[in-house]
C-alpha cells in the first residue's frame, strides 16, 4: 500500500515567520512530487511541484526534495493570515496506474497576525 | 492558463436520484481526467481515472455502475451519481491532466452533493 504521510497538525506560526511542512512517502519509485493549498470547502490549488533532489523555490515557497530519505518539505517564508490552509502532499509514481496521485491527508497551517 | 471548471458547485437531492457533475478543462486539452471525494477532514480519495474515449478506470472499492463516467472529449468529463443514498453526500472533485510528462493535475471548483 503506498502512502504518504504528514503531520495533520495544526501548525501555528506567528505571521512573518517561516512555516515548514512536511512529507514522507513510502513507494521508492516515486517521481514527481506536488504541493497543493485547500482552504476550506474548496478544491485544491497548486503551489509547487518538484522532480529532483534539492530545493527549489517560487516567490515566497521552497520545495525541498530528498529521494534517500523519502521525504519532501515546504517551507513558506514571511508567512501571511492568508497563507492559513491545510497543505496536501501528494505524490505520482511511473505511468498506469503507478501515475496516479497519491496524497497525504494534509497539514493544517494556521498563522497568527 | 490552466483552468478547470465543475457544474454544478453545489447539489441537493433527494435519496434515489441520480446527479450528474461536469468538469471542463476550459484552456487545454485535457487526455485525462481523474475523479476524487473528499469526505470532511479527510484527504482526497480518487474514485477513477478517465481517457478521452476509453472506459474509465476504477479504483478498488468504487462501484463502476453506480459512479458512470463519461470522457466524451477533451475538454468533458461527467460523473454520475446514480441511485443517490445520503451516504454520498460528499465533496466530488475533478482533475484534469494535459497528459506532458510532467502531468501535473489541475482541480476544478468541486461540487458539494448532499443527499436528503
Amino acid at each position: 500500500q503506498k502512502e504518504v504521510e504528514q503531520n495533520s497538525g495544526p501548525l501555528s506560526v506567528p505571521e512573518g515567520a517561516i512555516a515548514s511542512l512536511n512529507c514522507t512517502y513510502s513507494d521508492r519509485v516515486s517521481q514527481s512530487f506536488f504541493w497543493y493549498r485547500q482552504y476550506s470547502g474548496k478544491s485544491p490549488e497548486l503551489i509547487m511541484s518538484i522532480y529532483s533532489n534539492g530545493d527549489k523555490e517560487d516567490g515566497r515557497f521552497t520545495a525541498q526534495l530528498n529521494k534517500a530519505s523519502q521525504y519532501v518539505s515546504l517551507l513558506i517564508r514571511d508567512s501571511q493570515p492568508s497563507d492559513s490552509a491545510t497543505y496536501l502532499c501528494a505524490v505520482k509514481g511511473w505511468g498506469g496506474s503507478q501515475g496516479n496521485l497519491i496524497f497525504g491527508k494534509g497539514t493544517k497551517l494556521s498563522v497568527k497576525p | 492558463g490552466a483552468v478547470v471548471s465543475q457544474h454544478p458547485s453545489r447539489v441537493i437531492c433527494k435519496s434515489g436520484t441520480s446527479v450528474k457533475i461536469e468538469c471542463r478543462s476550459l484552456d487545454f486539452q485535457a487526455t485525462t481526467m481523474f475523479w476524487y471525494r473528499q469526505f470532511p477532514k479527510q484527504s482526497l480519495m480518487l474514485m477513477a481515472t478517465s481517457n478521452e474515449g476509453s472506459k474509465a478506470t476504477y479504483e478498488q472499492g468504487v462501484e463502476k455502475d453506480k459512479f458512470l463516467i463519461n470522457h466524451a472529449s477533451l475538454t468533458l468529463s461527467t460523473l454520475t451519481v446514480t441511485s443517490a443514498h445520503p451516504e454520498d453526500s460528499s465533496f466530488y472533485i475533478c482533475s484534469a491532466s494535459s497528459g506532458v510528462s510532467t502531468d501535473t493535475q489541475y482541480f476544478g471548483p468541486g461540487t458539494r452533493l448532499t443527499v436528503l
